[in-house]
């Protein structure tokens, strides 16, 4: 069972280039999120959709979108990367009715 | 608002030695409690959760009790090991809620 699966694992930008995270669960989820994580602040919400064909801005939404493409996949768009989003983005995942939330492994994106 | 408060460390200790991170929470209402742990390099994993008031959440020698009147949910292990070194994040949902809440994390250093 793989759980929640996120690609790339790494990624260099240059600043102004665009890129797509990819998140894929295999639990059979209605929620997932995706979060950032910053050195002294935790996780941060940037979008979450609670069921396929729904999203909603979390904390800091600025500067991405999501699209819930199906039950089990959710990516995160950079439109035009700027050097304030390198940081660790991972995505996670919750049963309805469920409080506890799976995570991916993280993306480690650094923006030039 | 909902917000969680915990010890941002680093902690370093000695093998075999006692842990307590503390962590301090702000919600309305009854908020189900979780402590996540992040080893290096990986995604956070669910360590162990209270979901009411005096439930004891336990996993792997760690503890940590629901305090509701001191809107507590402190960590605790009696004998840390080197493996147990990695960052702890404390959070909070509410009931059924969508948007989790975490602490800015923990880095716990264990020393052989």
């Amino acid at each position: 069972n793989a759980g929640v699966t996120q690609t790339p694992k790494f990624q260099v930008l240059k600043t102004g280039q665009s890129m797509t995270l990819q998140c894929a669960q295999d639990m059979n989820h209605n929620s997932m999120y995706w979060y950032r994580q910053d050195p002294g602040m935790g996780l941060r919400l940037i979008y979450y959709s609670a069921s396929e064909g729904t999203t909603d801005k979390g904390e800091v939404p600025n500067g991405y979108n999501v699209s819930r493409l199906n039950k089990r996949e959710f990516s995160l768009r950079l439109e035009s990367a700027a050097p304030s989003q390198t940081s660790v983005y991972f995505c996670a995942s919750r049963a309805e009715k469920a409080d506890t939330q799976y995570f991916g492994p993280g993306t480690r994106l650094t923006v030039l | 608002g909902n917000s969680v408060t915990q010890m941002e460390g680093p902690v370093t200790l000695s093998e075999e030695a006692f842990l307590t991170i503390n962590c301090t929470y702000t919600a309305t209402g009854y908020p189900s409690l979780f402590w996540y742990v992040q080893y290096p390099g990986e995604g956070l994993q669910l360590l162990l959760k209270a979901t009411k008031a005096d439930d004891k959440g336990s996993n792997k020698g760690f503890e940590a009790t629901y305090r509701k009147e001191t809107t507590s949910f402190h960590l605790e292990k009696g004998s840390v090991q080197v493996s147990d070194s990695a960052v702890y994040f404390c959070a909070l949902t509410p009931i059924y809620g969508q948007n989790f809440v975490f602490g800015p994390g923990t880095r716990l250093s264990v020393l052989p």
